[in-house]
């Protein structure tokens, strides 16, 4: 049974450039959540997808944005980028908005120069 | 506005050194204390769910206790396989609110 899996793994862009980030959930999993960990802290929730729409977000930009399709798999968007978007983004999945136990992929390493 | 913080920020121990990690918390209307383990280059791996104060959970060397305000994950003779970051976090709507995490070493 497959786990969360993103792509790329890593991820080296300069200032202003565009990026999207995959993931697909766990087997089963309907929803789709994505955090932002910087390093030495912990992750930080950008988004959450469910039914191909965004149901919650978080205090980030409008630079960063999100897609789910309908077979549940997500892409993360960020426009513009910043060196301080510099972080690991973390996809987790789970059954269902009120399902608590998040299943986390492995992340992408963002690096912007 | 919940927050969540965790210490010490890192800790060393001997193996078999026993030692207890604390999450301190503030929300409003705690929907569940959580703990995560993450090892370097991967996400984190679910540990345990906390919902009442009181309440404890155990895991082969693991034990996690619930109070009003803090939670402690208790390590009972560590293996140098449990150095890894512990995270603990709690919910809030319908995504949660994480803490800084907890470095543990433990040397052979």
């Amino acid at each position: 049974d497959a786990g969360v899996t993103q792509s790329p793994t890593h991820l080296i862009k300069t200032r202003g450039q565009q990026v999207t980030l995959r993931c697909s959930p766990k087997s089963g999993h309907d929803t789709v959540s994505w955090y932002q960990q910087a390093l030495g802290q912990g992750p930080q929730f950008i988004f959450q997808y469910y039914e191909e729409e965004e149901r919650q977000r978080g205090n980030f930009p409008d630079r960063f944005s999100g897609h789910q399709f309908p077979n549940y798999s997500s892409e993360l968007n960020v426009n513009a980028l910043l060196l301080g978007d510099s972080a690991l983004y973390l996809c987790a999945s789970s059954y269902g908005t009120e399902n608590e136990k998040l299943f986390f992929g492995s992340g992408t390493q963002l690096s912007v120069l | 506005e919940d927050q969540v913080t965790q210490s010490p920020e890192a800790l060393r121990l001997q193996e078999g050194e026993s030692s207890s990690l604390n999450c301190s918390y503030t929300v409003s209307g705690l929907r569940g204390l959580f703990w995560y383990r993450q090892d370097p280059g991967k996400g984190p791996e679910f540990l345990f769910t906390l919902y009442s104060a009181g309440e404890e959970k155990e895991k082969e060397r693991l034990k996690a206790t619930l109070t009003k305000k803090e939670s402690f994950l208790h390590i009972t003779a560590p293996k140098p396989e449990d150095s890894a970051t512990y995270l603990c976090a709690v919910q809030h709507g319908q995504n949660f609110v994480f803490g800084p995490g907890t470095r543990l070493s433990v040397l052979p």
